[in-house]
């Protein structure tokens, strides 16, 4: 069926580092991509989202990037800090009776001093 | 702004009881949505609405049932709770179906 699958599960760099996440999807009719941060025990906020008629798009030191013909996604972070550590989903929507946002199973990013 | 707002935060609940979750928003979006978060499974969708009067089944319905008499409320019930149904359950509203969702703050519900 239709789905997103995201890598990698979990991921820990060192504070400073980049840190890439990345998503495909199925739906070739998918046209909006959100990217939510998840910190322990709170509920998933929206940080980043990127449309179809774009390729990337920046907000200070986070990023993502869409590649429509292969049907990935990837977030970006750049000189991550400790505030960063969290839980990352990506989601797409998935058409079918109706487009509904469908989640990646998430990515545990560490960052460590 | 109040925004979302869901209700318990965290409730314990015997096998076989039956429970409903609140969800209300005050955004007068259109699409409300409940998701079950697990571990290792992500956030998966267990029914939609797309605009007051209607709703839609997600990729785990089997042992729920919403309702959406008006724009601003879908509560979540669960007829006869079994522990697989052991979970955090989101509620979440966007504009309009595939756009951004807006989550409520959780429901951590253990069902023994």
């Amino acid at each position: 069926g239709e789905n997103v699958e995201q890598h990698p599960s979990t991921l820990s760099v060192q504070e400073g580092d980049s840190a890439v996440i990345k998503c495909t999807y199925s739906d070739s009719a998918s046209n909006y991509f959100p990217w939510y941060k998840q910190e322990l025990g709170k509920r998933p906020q929206l940080i980043i989202d990127i449309r179809s008629n774009v390729g990337e798009k920046k907000d200070q030191r986070i990023a993502v990037t869409l590649n429509k013909t292969a049907k990935h996604f990837s977030l970006h972070i750049t000189e991550t800090q400790p505030e960063d550590s969290a839980v990352y989903f990506c989601a797409a929507p998935i058409t079918g009776t109706a487009s509904k946002l469908t989640f990646g199973t998430g990515t545990r990013l560490q960052v460590t001093l | 702004t109040a925004g979302i707002t869901q209700a318990p935060t965290s409730q314990i609940l015997a096998a076989g009881r039956s429970m409903t979750l609140r969800c209300t928003q005050d955004m007068r979006h259109n699409a409300m949505y409940w998701y079950r978060q697990d571990l290792g499974l992500g956030l998966r969708l267990i029914h939609y609405s797309n605009t007051a009067g209607t709703t839609g089944k997600g990729e785990v319905p089997d042992g729920y049932s919403v309702s959406r008499a008006n724009t601003d409320d879908f509560p979540l019930t669960l007829a006869s709770a079994v522990p697989s149904q052991t979970s955090v359950y989101f509620c979440a509203s966007s504009v309009g179906l595939g756009q951004e969702a807006f989550f409520g703050q959780g429901t951590r519900l253990t069902v023994v």
